[in-house]
């Protein structure tokens, strides 16, 4: 099993749209989460960190499931700047390494 | 607002040379990380850097690999002979004083711009 999987996509939405986005990691001892984005050929973005609470910054909503083993985000009224991959990201290690899913790609049309 | 600075952007080499990259991590943080990312696959671990060492490395990060912190402000990544299969995105990231277990703060990464390494 991957250390972290994601439906790759794409997401195809209209403009105003709500996506959702799992993403499943395989560590169960796993203890700190991310949402990253990134646009084509740039670096990743930290977009957000994911709390066991679940937490919301504007329109974006992460969630935690550690029984299930899996993470979500959730984007309201989707803007075309949305456009971007979204990267799942799971701390190994006791240095912070990261690892990466392969990403989820959205495309938000006019 | 600060942010992780990369050079080159762009460094085209012949296979058999050495090549370094190099970075400027954010000026407070003291966790500084390699990654890179092949065309169209995900981002890897690399190595991690603290306090003028290696702290973890990767099974990509061989003895080709090496890291260093020449000065107070740059952090560089060394490969001795590249490879083809070495042609990827390299990012440097930082991120704030040591991760702390008890919570996410210091686990934040923020990444540069990346190297586009090609190696021909």
């Amino acid at each position: 099993r991957k250390e972290v999987e994601q439906d790759p996509g794409p997401f195809n939405v209209p403009e105003g749209a709500t996506v959702a986005f799992n993403c499943t990691y395989s560590n169960s001892a796993s203890q700190s989460f991310f949402w990253y984005r990134q646009d084509c050929r740039k670096e990743p973005k930290l977009l957000m960190s994911v709390y066991s609470s679940g937490n919301e910054d504007g329109r974006f909503t992460a969630q935690l499931n550690r029984a299930s083993q899996y993470i979500s985000l959730l984007i309201r009224d989707s803007k075309l700047s949305d456009s971007a991959t979204y990267l799942c990201v799971v701390i190994k290690g006791s240095q912070g390494n990261l690892i990466f899913g392969k990403g989820t790609k959205l495309s938000v049309k006019p | 607002e600060p942010e992780v600075t990369q050079t080159p952007s762009h460094q085209v080499t012949q296979m058999g040379q050495e090549v370094i990259l190099r970075c400027v991590p954010i000026s407070n943080h003291l966790y500084f990380y390699w990654y890179r990312q092949i065309l169209g696959q995900k981002v890897e671990f690399l190595v991690s850097f603290y306090n003028n060492e290696i702290s973890e490395k990767s099974e990509i990060f061989d003895d080709q690999f090496s890291v260093e912190r020449p000065d107070g402000s740059n952090f560089t990544l060394k490969i001795r002979s590249t490879k083809l299969e070495d042609s990827a995105m390299y990012f440097c990231a930082s991120s704030v004083p040591p991760p702390s277990p008890w919570g996410l703060a210091g686990y934040e990464q923020y990444f540069g711009p990346g190297t586009r390494l090609t190696v021909t």
